[in-house]
């Protein structure tokens, strides 16, 4: 039972290059979320997919793009990669929106642009 | 604004020492999520609360709505303790975690 996977784990970049992440859940669950994780910022919400076919901007979206490809995949896209983004990248699903459940993260993606 | 304060930010304490650490929060929420992350390993979610207190071995996660403060205890701490214990709350929908910075916690034996 995989839970939520991640890839790649790592990756480096240069300023300006393009990359996409890549998360996948087998829960069945319906919404997913792509979190950013900056020392002494706490994890901040990039953007989100309350069900298949719906995505919504977080707190921080800006240089991002998701795609909800189905309900088990949420990916993000850095169209133009920028040292500001230089982060650690985790995604989490939860069950239908309707009843509060605990999120479940996968291992992160540790992402240095240069 | 929608905030979450958590102290101590550090706290280092001798094996089998009582740990507390607490969570304050500025808005009504759903739920208030306790998670627990080992150094550079992922994220888990060790409590999910919307009233009173939830016990899961060591650990006791409690909260108040009224006074918008939650805390978590470890009893009998171990090493295997050490690791960033992140509280966040949810507002019900869908959109996600609002988070706290975390309190790095180290177990000394």
């Amino acid at each position: 039972n995989a839970g939520v996977t991640q890839t790649p784990k790592f990756q480096v970049l240069k300023t300006g290059q393009s990359m996409t992440l890549q998360c996948a859940q087998d829960m069945n669950h319906n919404s997913m979320y792509w979190y950013r994780q900056d020392p002494g910022m706490g994890l901040r919400l990039i953007y989100y997919s309350a069900s298949e076919g719906t995505t919504d901007k977080g707190e921080v979206p800006n240089g991002y793009n998701v795609s909800r490809l189905n309900k088990r995949e949420f990916s993000l896209r850095l169209e133009s990669a920028a040292p500001s983004q230089t982060s650690v990248y985790f995604c989490a699903s939860t069950r239908p929106a309707y009843s509060n459940q605990p999120q479940h993260f996968g291992d992160g993606t540790r992402l240095s642009i240069l | 604004k929608n905030e979450v304060e958590q102290s101590p930010q550090n706290l280092t304490a001798q094996e089998g020492e009582f740990i507390t650490i607490n969570c304050s929060y500025s808005v009504g929420i759903s739920a208030l999520h306790w998670l627990q992350q080992h150094p550079g390993g992922g994220i888990v979610s060790l409590f999910m609360l919307s009233s009173g207190k939830k016990k899961h071995g060591r650990l006791i996660a409690t909260i108040n709505i009224q006074e918008k403060h939650s805390s978590l205890h470890i009893t009998a701490s171990h090493p295997r303790d050490s690791a960033v214990y992140i509280c966040a709350h949810s507002g019900g929908g869908a959109d996600g975690l609002t988070f706290g910075k975390g309190t790095h916690l180290i177990i000394q034996p």
